[in-house]
């Protein structure tokens, strides 16, 4: 069974950094990009960024490009998310979401088969 | 960047009845569409991709149709847990949702 399990979110003021973890299992990890897609309180989704299985390939969303930082381990079978310069506009909902293309390249298709159930982050002083 | 409009924002309808959902697109996307439910307090689930093709375990219900800039999923009849918010996606962009309402 595919499990995606997203942690380190909370509550971080703005300006502060914060890290985003996302556990993978029942699947071959480094077989498949990853993504982070958020969804702020009561509003739609929207993609963050993604990374390829080789980490070769990596996309932003214009809103975090420069902010963000996306990496994977594979031999951990973890994604990461690195959010520096955070502003009250990222306050969100944040999912990790698998690619369901094997070997895909950011960019390429992104259709999320299986996603986490997400973590908090909240940004206020 | 591509701007995805889905209409209409809300549709009202009661279980057993067909539910037409429309995306469109602001340049032509070819085929490479998808379609995702989310119900409240859970993360959005794949029904549709690359326009038509049903993901793993969708029920028949659901159909997708289109391409280039129009696209429609169609439920063919409402069951009781097909009442949520539908997003359609293409790479990085997402629509604004569906929300599909009990009447």
């Amino acid at each position: 069974e595919v499990q995606l399990v997203e942690s380190g979110g909370g509550l971080v003021q703005p300006g502060r950094s914060l890290r985003l973890s996302c556990a993978a299992s029942g699947f071959t990890f480094d077989d498949y990009a990853m993504h982070w897609v958020r969804q702020a309180p009561g509003k739609g989704l929207e993609w963050v960024s993604g990374i390829s299985w080789n980490s070769g390939s990596i996309g932003y969303a214009d809103s975090v490009k420069g902010r963000f930082t996306i990496s994977r381990d594979n031999a951990k079978n973890s994604l990461y998310l690195q959010m520096n310069s955070l502003r009250a506009e990222d306050t969100a909902l944040y999912y990790c979401a698998k690619d369901i293309m094997p070997r895909a390249l950011v960019g390429a298709t992104e259709y999320f088969d299986y996603w986490g159930q997400g973590t908090l982050v909240t940004v206020s002083s | 960047e591509i701007v995805l409009t889905q209409s209409p924002a809300t549709l009202s309808l009661s279980p057993g009845e067909r539910a037409t959902l429309s995306c469109r697109a602001s340049q032509s996307v070819s085929s490479y569409l998808a379609w995702y439910q989310q119900k409240p307090g859970q993360a959005p689930r794949l029904l549709i991709y690359d326009a038509s093709n049903r993901a793993t375990g969708i029920p028949a219900r659901f159909s997708g149709s289109g391409s280039g800039t129009d696209f429609t999923l169609t439920i063919s009849s409402l069951e009781p847990e097909d009442f949520a918010v539908y997003y359609c996606q293409q790479r990085g962009f997402f629509g604004g949702g569906t929300k599909v309402e009990i009447k």
